[in-house]
C-alpha cells in the first residue's frame, strides 16, 4: 500500500521560493504518478501538476507553467514540488497524492505553506 | 476547459437520511469521474473512481452514479462520521485533472 510522509510546514517571504518533499514508502517508484494539489484556506481542491518517478516526465497545470517545478530523488525514494516566486495566495495546504495513472488515490497528509512578509 | 460544478454547496440533513449529491460536467467526460470525501484537517479520501466503482474499503453505503454529463454520489443512509466535504474530479482531459468546488455536508 502506498504510504505519503510530507515535510513540515513552512513559512515565506513573499517572492521567495519553497520545496515540499514527499517520500514514499517503495511504491510508487513503481509504476505511479505523483500529483500535486493544493488547498487554500477555506477553499476547494486545486490541481498543480504531477510527474512519474519512474521516469521523471511531468505535467503542469497551465497556471502553473513556469513558476512550479516537480522532481524527484529516486535514491531515497522521494519527491519534491518547488514553487517560486511566492504571493500571500500561495498560501495553502500542499498535499501529493499518487496513483496509477488517473484518479489520484493515496494521499500525504499536506503541508502548509505560509507566505507572509 | 472542462468545469464541473457540484451541487448544492452545502446540504443539511439528519443522520440515517438518505443524500445524493450532485456533479455536472460542462462537456461530456464519459465515466472518468471520481468522488473524494475531506474532513476538516484531513487529507482527502478517494471513495469512487469511474462514477460507480467504490475504492477498496469504502462501505457500501457509498455508491455514485451517472456518465456524460451528469453525475450523482449516494449516501444510503447517513452516519455521523459522513459529515464531510464532498469533491468530484474528473481526469477526461488527462494528464489534466480538474476538481468541482465541493459540496458541504453538515448536520441538521
Amino acid at each position: 500500500q502506498v504510504q505519503l510522509e510530507q515535510s513540515g510546514a513552512e513559512v515565506k517571504k513573499p517572492g521567495a521560493s519553497v520545496r515540499v518533499s514527499c517520500k514514499d514508502s517503495g511504491y510508487i517508484f513503481s509504476g505511479y504518478y505523483l500529483y500535486w494539489v493544493r488547498q487554500a484556506p477555506g477553499q476547494g481542491l486545486e490541481w498543480m501538476g504531477w510527474i512519474n518517478p519512474n521516469s521523471g516526465g511531468t505535467n503542469y497545470a497551465q497556471k502553473f507553467q513556469g513558476r512550479v517545478t516537480l522532481t524527484r530523488d529516486t535514491s531515497i525514494s522521494t519527491a519534491y514540488m518547488e514553487l517560486s516566486s511566492l504571493r500571500s495566495d500561495d498560501t495553502a495546504v500542499y498535499f501529493c497524492a499518487a496513483g496509477v495513472g488517473a484518479p489520484p488515490d493515496s494521499w500525504g497528509q499536506g503541508t502548509l505553506v505560509t507566505v507572509s512578509s | 476547459e472542462i468545469v464541473l460544478t457540484q451541487s448544492p454547496a452545502t446540504l443539511s440533513v439528519s443522520p440515517g437520511e438518505r443524500v445524493t449529491l450532485s456533479c455536472r460536467a460542462s462537456q461530456t467526460i464519459s465515466s472518468n469521474l471520481a468522488w473524494y470525501q475531506q474532513k476538516p484537517g484531513q487529507a482527502p479520501r478517494f471513495l469512487i473512481h469511474a462514477a460507480s466503482t467504490r475504492a477498496t474499503g469504502i462501505p457500501a453505503r457509498f455508491s455514485g452514479s451517472g456518465s456524460g454529463t451528469e453525475f450523482s454520489l449516494t449516501i444510503s443512509s447517513l452516519q455521523s462520521e459522513d459529515f464531510a466535504v464532498y469533491y468530484c474530479q474528473h481526469y477526461n482531459n488527462w494528464p489534466s485533472i480538474t476538481f468541482g468546488q465541493g459540496t458541504r455536508l453538515e448536520i441538521k
